[in-house]
């Protein structure tokens, strides 16, 4: 499988539910990021998490990460119509110049009201 | 708030022609990249820029592409002969410098192209 898979790959609930996405990727990794993206526009960083980092909190978003089980985990509580949009994970490699990042899938969200 | 910017928003053009997308990054970051996203598909790294040359390219960055800084402000990507599966959202991102502090990167909106 590829470096950064989210699941589930679509997710639908209702105005106040929690929405929680995970993420696995495979190989060591420097940092984790999430974002995200309204159909067919740019992404948005939400939240960044390093790799000694277990738990990171941003307003309503709550990442963590286990590096253990190279996987990480993005809840969104109380969710809003408006945080509908793909949510994606990013990793950035220990190794390679530059920093660049490695996406996953994405997870599509769809908070109904 | 700074942001990175991209133009066009769009750009449509004919297979085999030359087209140049343009972007400027947020103004004092020192990396930039170019990612590309194909419809439906995930994103994908292209290159990164640094000290004005490539630092890391992907196997998707092949010798029709090339990337320039060509003043203090603008960072463009270059497809010299564009293919049809060149279509796709190319984004634009820039992050502010080495080390723990300047780890994010923030994207520009994108270049939706088009090629016909």
């Amino acid at each position: 499988s590829q470096q950064g898979e989210e699941d589930p790959q679509a997710l639908s609930i209702q105005e106040g539910e929690n929405a929680t996405m995970n993420c696995s990727y495979k190989t060591s990794i420097n940092n984790l990021q999430w974002y995200r993206q309204n159909s067919g526009r740019g992404l948005v960083h939400l939240i960044l998490i390093r790799s000694n980092e277990r738990e990171k909190h941003s307003g309503r978003l709550r990442v963590t990460l286990d590096t253990s089980k190279k996987s990480s985990s993005l809840l969104i509580t109380a969710s809003r119509a408006a945080d509908t949009a793909s949510y994606f994970c990013a990793t950035d490699l220990l190794t390679g110049g530059g920093n660049k990042l490695t996406f996953g899938t994405g997870t599509q969200l769809k908070v109904e009201l | 708030e700074p942001e990175v910017t991209q133009t066009p928003s769009h750009q449509v053009t004919q297979m085999g022609q030359e087209v140049i997308l343009r972007c400027v990054p947020i103004s004092n970051h020192l990396y930039f990249y170019w990612y590309r996203q194909i419809l439906g598909q995930k994103v994908e790294f292209l290159v990164s820029f640094y000290n004005n040359e490539i630092s890391e390219k992907s196997e998707i960055f092949d010798d029709q592409f090339s990337v320039e800084r060509p003043d203090g402000s603008n960072f463009t990507l270059k497809i010299r002969s564009t293919k049809l599966e060149d279509s796709a959202m190319y984004f634009c991102a820039s992050k502010g410098g080495s080390g723990r502090a300047y780890n994010e990167q923030f994207f520009g909106p994108g270049t939706r192209l088009t090629v016909l």
